[in-house]
């Protein structure tokens, strides 16, 4: 298969505080998802790159195929986004593999 | 987020009954993924079609799971004989090639 692991896989937070999530896959990929998993199991899409960088709002992400990883910074960490982040890797095939997930907690 | 349909939101089956789930894909996407998640773990990958075609599955579904996308509007997995292990939240999400998938609410199925 093609193991996608994610780090760390619990993390906890107050509020305002920023962290990084990371996603390693172990072949190079054609592009990257993450998403957000709330407490009813709905998955929220954040973002998808082929390349690059993007930011939106205190999201920021990044995909780096060579060096086999993405990233998800999460900076003033709010209540709302406590949950389940899941990367999602997109192989030249087309299949999409997920990561093992980061369950996050934001305390207040 | 688009819209992604999946019929029944539960479903509660006994051991060893036939399970079906449908899918209905966002307009115009001709990629359908299903996954299987466990109590809130990772996502695991099913069977994958592009086109209507299934081209990628695991075992599993080959042997116990039959999964069809007849229509670019209306797929469906099923069970054939549930089994406890079964239990899971089942995700179906659709897109364009390469490009962001899209999820729908899934349906929790419980084997008792």
């Amino acid at each position: 298969g093609m193991p996608v692991e994610q780090n760390p896989p619990a993390l906890s937070l107050y509020e305002g505080a920023e962290s990084g999530l990371r996603c390693n896959f172990s072949t190079t990929m054609k592009g990257v998802q993450w998403f957000q998993q709330n407490h009813r199991g709905r998955l929220i899409t954040l973002f998808y790159l082929a390349q690059g960088t993007k930011e939106n709002g205190r999201l920021k992400s990044t995909f780096n195929s060579k060096e086999r990883y993405s990233t998800l910074h999460i900076k003033d960490a709010q209540l709302e986004d406590s949950g389940t982040y899941f990367c999602a890797v997109e192989a030249h095939t087309n299949k999409v593999v997920f990561g093992t997930g980061t369950r996050l907690q934001v305390l207040p | 987020d688009a819209a992604v349909t999946q019929k029944p939101r539960y479903l509660i089956k006994m051991k060893g009954q036939e399970a079906e789930m449908k899918c209905i894909p966002e307009k115009g996407h001709t990629a359908v993924f299903w996954y299987q998640q466990k109590q809130s773990k990772e996502l695991k990958f099913l069977i994958y079609f592009q086109n209507q075609q299934p081209l990628d599955q695991i075992d599993m579904v080959k042997e116990r799971f039959s999964a069809v996308c007849p229509s670019s509007s209306l797929c469906s997995l099923g069970i054939r004989t549930c089994e406890a292990e079964d239990s899971a939240l089942y995700l179906c999400s659709s897109s364009q090639s390469s490009e962001t998938l899209y999820f729908g609410s899934g349906t929790r199925l419980t084997v008792l």
